[in-house]
């Protein structure tokens, strides 16, 4: 059974410093893994994604993650934190054995102070 | 191109009234999933669909909740005789056809509210 975790309910982080969200996953085959963004009473919007290929990905907003196959992670980062960064993030991992459900962690709250 | 349409955005039920909420996925998409998603928790799966077909609904409650996606007209999530408990959001999703490498595109959510 394929589940996420998001070990940090929040991340405190001051602006222009980098930030890290830490996700780990389990799939039964090779994972496809997601990272979303969720500002309040909105729905989520997609960041990026990790299908196959470079471990490193770039995606919306100056965002990037790391696959990382042996420790089955897939952080986001990015290398200069902005207010307007504050929001909830969700990772989320799809497996490769032809299921379509896509199964979401339990979101980080990440706070940027100016 | 038009994103998912969701309504209502928010809803007000008494507790034993029904709640329908409508989905209409963009434009050439046939997969729609729907999850929820309570206070400070994240989403949880619910049902995924395709046009007249429910593909998985391992993460539907087994009493009260159904879901359908007709071939013509929005997909439904109905709630029969709402509890408290069911209060929540209720986000509907959806991706394009044979592309489980996807990403989902999600709508703004209903907001249900049980009195």
């Amino acid at each position: 059974a394929q589940s996420v975790a998001q070990p940090e309910d929040q991340v405190n982080v001051a602006e222009g410093n980098p930030l890290t969200v830490k996700c780990t996953y389990s799939v039964s085959g090779n994972p496809y893994l997601f990272w979303y963004v969720q500002y309040p009473n909105r729905g989520l919007q997609f960041l990026l994604k990790y299908i196959t290929g470079d471990n490193l990905v770039k995606g919306s907003y100056g965002f990037e993650a790391e696959f990382n196959k042996s420790q089955t992670s897939f952080h986001l980062k990015k290398p200069s934190a902005l207010v307007s960064d504050s929001a909830l993030y969700f990772c989320a991992v799809r497996d490769d054995t032809g299921g379509f459900k896509t199964i979401f962690g339990a979101g980080t709250r990440l706070f940027v102070k100016a | 191109n038009a994103g998912v349409m969701q309504n209502p955005r928010h809803l007000v039920r008494r507790r034993g009234q029904e709640a329908r909420l409508r989905c209409s996925p963009m434009k050439g998409h046939s997969h729609v999933y729907w999850y929820r998603q309570l206070p400070e928790e994240g989403l949880k799966f619910m049902v995924y669909l395709q046009k007249e077909n429910i593909i998985d609904e391992s993460g539907m409650p087994k009493e009260r909740f159904s879901a359908e996606f007709p071939k013509e007209g929005p997909s439904i999530l109905r709630i029969q005789q709402v509890v408290r408990g069911d209060s929540a959001a209720y986000f509907c999703a959806s991706s394009p056809r044979d592309r489980n490498t996807g990403e989902l595109f999600f709508g703004e959510g209903s907001r249900l509210t049980v009195l």
